[in-house]
């Protein structure tokens, strides 16, 4: 079964800090990465996806991904009270009978103090 | 656009009934998930779909079953309701085999 590992939480950080969100995967075949961020009582919604290892920026997001390693990092810039949530990680699994499915982990929670 | 609707928001069943979760997309979108969410946890896939009727089990499909006779519905049906399906459950779809999921607003049920 593919597994999908967050750093255990929560995670608490001050306003303006940086947070810094882990995952690790099983699936050693996975090409395709994503950080969905998810409010108390809402549905999930994707704020970064990522394909190549290396680091990708969108704002004050910025994704790591190292394929070796088998892990993928999120961090927030200058985190804001508004930033917190549960942060879900997500791989796309690999293999032609998997259809792509998406194996998520089991959350973070990040709380942002002003 | 609608995107995905979920029906009902919440619901309370007792232990033996059954019923059945709606989900509806507007997007013309093949693929289709039902994940649940149980507290503090992340989401695990029950069942999914990859266009009408093709549907296959994921990684918790018992005491589950759906059906998709079109591209827009995709039900979930829960026969005999017992206190482990107690959870929150989210429909998704996507236009990519896994890429871009839009997800429902969810259905949370209760089963006592």
């Amino acid at each position: 079964q593919k597994e999908v590992e967050q750093n255990s939480g929560p995670l608490s950080v001050p306003e303006g800090a940086i947070a810094s969100l882990n995952c690790t995967y099983s699936d050693r075949g996975s090409q395709s990465f994503f950080w969905y961020r998810q409010y108390s009582g809402k549905s999930p919604e994707l704020i970064m996806s990522i394909y190549s290892n290396g680091d990708k920026e969108d704002g004050r997001f910025t994704a790591q991904l190292n394929k070796a390693s088998q892990y993928v990092s999120l961090l927030i810039r200058d985190s804001q009270p508004s930033d917190s949530a549960t942060y879900l990680c997500a791989v796309r699994e690999s293999g032609g009978t998997s259809y792509g499915k998406l194996t998520f982990g089991q959350g973070t929670i990040l709380t942002v103090h002003p | 656009n609608a995107g995905v609707t979920q029906t009902p928001k919440f619901r309370i069943l007792k232990i033996g009934q059954s019923m059945t979760l709606q989900c509806t997309q507007d997007m013309n979108h093949n693929y289709m998930y039902w994940y649940r969410q149980d507290p503090g946890m992340g989401l695990k896939l029950i069942y999914y779909s990859v266009g009408a009727g093709i549907t296959d089990k994921g990684e918790v499909p018992n005491g589950y079953n759906v059906s998709r006779s079109t591209t827009e519905d995709f039900p979930l049906r829960l026969e005999l309701a017992a206190p482990s399906q107690t959870s929150v459950y989210f429909c998704a779809s996507s236009f990519r085999q896994g890429m871009d999921y839009t997800f429902g607003s969810g259905t949370r049920l209760t089963v006592v």
